[in-house]
Parts: C-alpha cells; structure tokens; sequence
C-alpha cells in the first residue's frame, strides 16, 4: 500500500529559485492537504483542496501555489524561494471534507533554501 | 476561536514507566479529537480518535486516551512504555468553521526514553 506519496524527499534551493513538490495518493480521498512544519511550531496549513477542482487557503499560503491536477495529486509550488520557506513540508489526505475521518500522511520532504 | 494546547513541550521517562501526555482543547461544539506520532524522519501516524460513545478509546501501539469533557481535555496514556514509543506526539481536533474543515494542531511533546 502507497497510501501518500512525496517527491522529493530532500531538496536543496537557492534563493529566487522554483521548484514544485508532488504528492499522490492512492486511496481514492477527496481531500488533500499541504502542511508545514517548523520546530516549535508544529503543523500549519498551507493550502487544503476538499475535492477535485477546488483549492483553498490555510493558515500561511504566502510564496506558495497548488495545483489539484487531478483527484489523486496534489502540488504544491515554490514560485521564488526565500529563506524562510526552508522547512519539512508533508503533504496529506483524508476520505471526505468531514471532521471525523483521520489523515494520512506522507513522508515530508525536507527543503533548504540557501 | 478553536484551540489545542499540549501543555508539555518535552518529556522524559524511563523505559517501563506509565506515560500521560497531556492535551486541552478549546471548542465550542462537540469535538473530534485526534493524536498522532510521528518518529524521527517520518510522517505523522494516527494513534487513535474520538467522535463520540466511550470516552476512553484504545488505540495502537498500547496507547488510550480519556476525553473529559468538564475539563476539555483528551490526555494520552501508556501504562508502560518502550524504547520504540520516543517520538513526537500530536493532539489535533477537527475544526468546521463555515466550509473551512481542518484539523487544528497542538504544538507536540517530544518524548524520551531513557533505557
């Protein structure tokens, strides 16, 4: 079982640079999820797609743009990397927009901006 | 506005000691509350959840929680744990605000555990 699949898993960048992070998943869920994660600062929402077609803002959606290509992937891009967007980003599914359904998540890619 | 506070940012037991990891919530109606681990390099793994029913819920790994709803808290426990358990530990609880669905996230406790 895949279940939630990045690529890649590192990644180094220079400043100015773009880049776009895939994400599939193969559990046939209506929702996606692009999350980062910084130390001390634990999960936040970057943008969130409930279904094919739709895409929304989470909580810190500035320098980053996603793509819900079709209901199994999920991008999430890097126009001009900073600095700041150095961190380990996870990207994630769940069943249905509801709240009680659970997550899964892939394994993170760890990026750089230098 | 909905909240998860995880009151311990890092804890340490010895390996065979009970655990209780702590979490309080702030919502208004009746919540859906998640913990998740995540080991080092890894994604996050659902421990256990709760919707309604038994407010003690079993999980994997060993693990419960009790949801208390006098005190909005749902407080992981283990009765004795293993080296393999240190990891990162996230409460979460599911958040409707108009059509904006999501889980809000507890900052973590790391926890260690000392042979």
């Amino acid at each position: 079982n895949a279940g939630v699949t990045q690529t890649p898993k590192f990644q180094v960048l220079k400043t100015g640079q773009s880049m776009t992070l895939q994400c599939a998943q193969d559990m046939n869920h209506n929702s996606m999820y692009w999350y980062r994660q910084d130390p001390g600062m634990g999960l936040r929402l970057i943008y969130y797609s409930a279904s094919e077609g739709t895409t929304d803002k989470g909580e810190v959606p500035n320098g980053y743009n996603v793509s819900r290509l079709n209901k199994r992937e999920f991008s999430l891009r890097l126009e001009s990397a900073a600095p700041s967007q150095t961190s380990v980003y996870f990207c994630a599914s769940s069943g249905q927009q509801g709240l009680n359904t659970e997550a899964f998540f892939g394994q993170g890619t760890r990026l750089t901006v230098v | 506005a909905q909240s998860v506070t995880q009151p311990d940012i890092h804890i340490t037991v010895s390996e065979g000691a009970s655990l209780e990891l702590r979490c309080n919530y702030s919502y208004g109606a009746t919540p859906y509350l998640f913990w998740y681990v995540q080991s080092p390099g890894q994604g996050l793994q659902l421990l256990l959840k709760y919707f309604s029913g038994d407010t003690l819920v079993q999980g994997i790994k060993g693990f419960e929680a009790e949801f208390k709803r006098s005190q909005s808290s749902f407080n992981l426990r283990k009765p004795s744990v293993h080296w393999s358990d240190a990891a990162e530990y996230f409460c979460a609880v599911g958040s409707h605000a108009g059509n904006n669905r999501k889980l809000i996230w507890g900052l973590g406790t790391s926890l260690a555990v000392n042979p």
